[in-house]
């Protein structure tokens, strides 16, 4: 069964570009991974999302290799409002394996 | 565009008592998940409902169960509750069939005396 495995926790500075990787060694071929963030007692909020290669909006970037073993979400210049835990999911609703496999969050704090 | 909603914010019980949680998705989406988030810990998968059916369930006992409506709100009822039962109930919702990103709402918080 497919897993996922990220650090517990990160520490960073303002201004710092944060990585948190998240491992995901049986991947399936239809699967994507998505990135999520969560304040206290708050539903996680979307940040990105990607199958492959380089995504990059406004609020972060992800990176995934060719294997797609793991994938490494990337904040630049964080803030401390970016203080929050983040929560790696590899899935898809496709086809017959509808499996979503969250990771346990990686809780970032931010300090000044 | 309105986000997902929940009903209640909180929600207080006792042990035996039976809980029912709501959830209102995004317009337009079809597909309802329910997770389970005790204090300090990752989000535990309980339920999803896609077009009124139940498409998967977590691993949690027959007592944890729910329904989709055709306007494809969602109910999540939880019978004979429990003291562990206590967390912070999410409901996420997504919409057409090809898109993966799931939309959380702001969680209905359970407390069991």
């Amino acid at each position: 069964l497919a897993k996922t495995t990220q650090p517990i926790s990160m520490d960073s500075y303002e201004g710092q570009e944060v990585n948190i990787t998240c491992s995901h060694n049986n991947i399936a071929t239809n699967d994507y991974i998505t990135w999520y963030q969560q304040f206290p007692s708050q539903g996680p909020r979307f940040i990105i999302q990607g199958y492959k290669t380089k995504v990059t909006n406004e609020v972060a970037s992800l990176f995934i290799p060719a294997d797609r073993k793991s994938s490494t979400l990337s904040l630049p210049r964080v803030s401390l409002s970016d203080t929050a835990v983040y929560y790696c999911l590899v899935g898809s609703h496709a086809g017959n394996n509808r499996k979503l496999i969250w990771g346990l969050g990686t809780s970032l704090a931010v300090n000044p | 565009e309105a986000g997902v909603t929940q009903s209640p914010t909180h929600l207080i019980k006792t042990r035996g008592q039976q809980a029912t949680l709501r959830c209102s998705p995004i317009s337009g989406h079809t597909s309802v998940y329910w997770y389970q988030q005790a204090l300090g810990l990752g989000l535990q998968f309980l339920l999803w409902y896609d077009e009124g059916e139940e498409r998967n369930r977590g691993n949690f006992p027959p007592r944890f169960s729910g329904r989709q409506f055709p306007n494809y709100s969602s109910e999540l009822n939880v019978n004979a509750l429990e003291l562990e039962d206590s967390a912070l109930y999410l409901c996420a919702s997504r919409g057409t069939p090809t898109q993966e990103t799931q939309y959380f709402g702001p969680g209905t918080r359970l407390l069991v005396l």
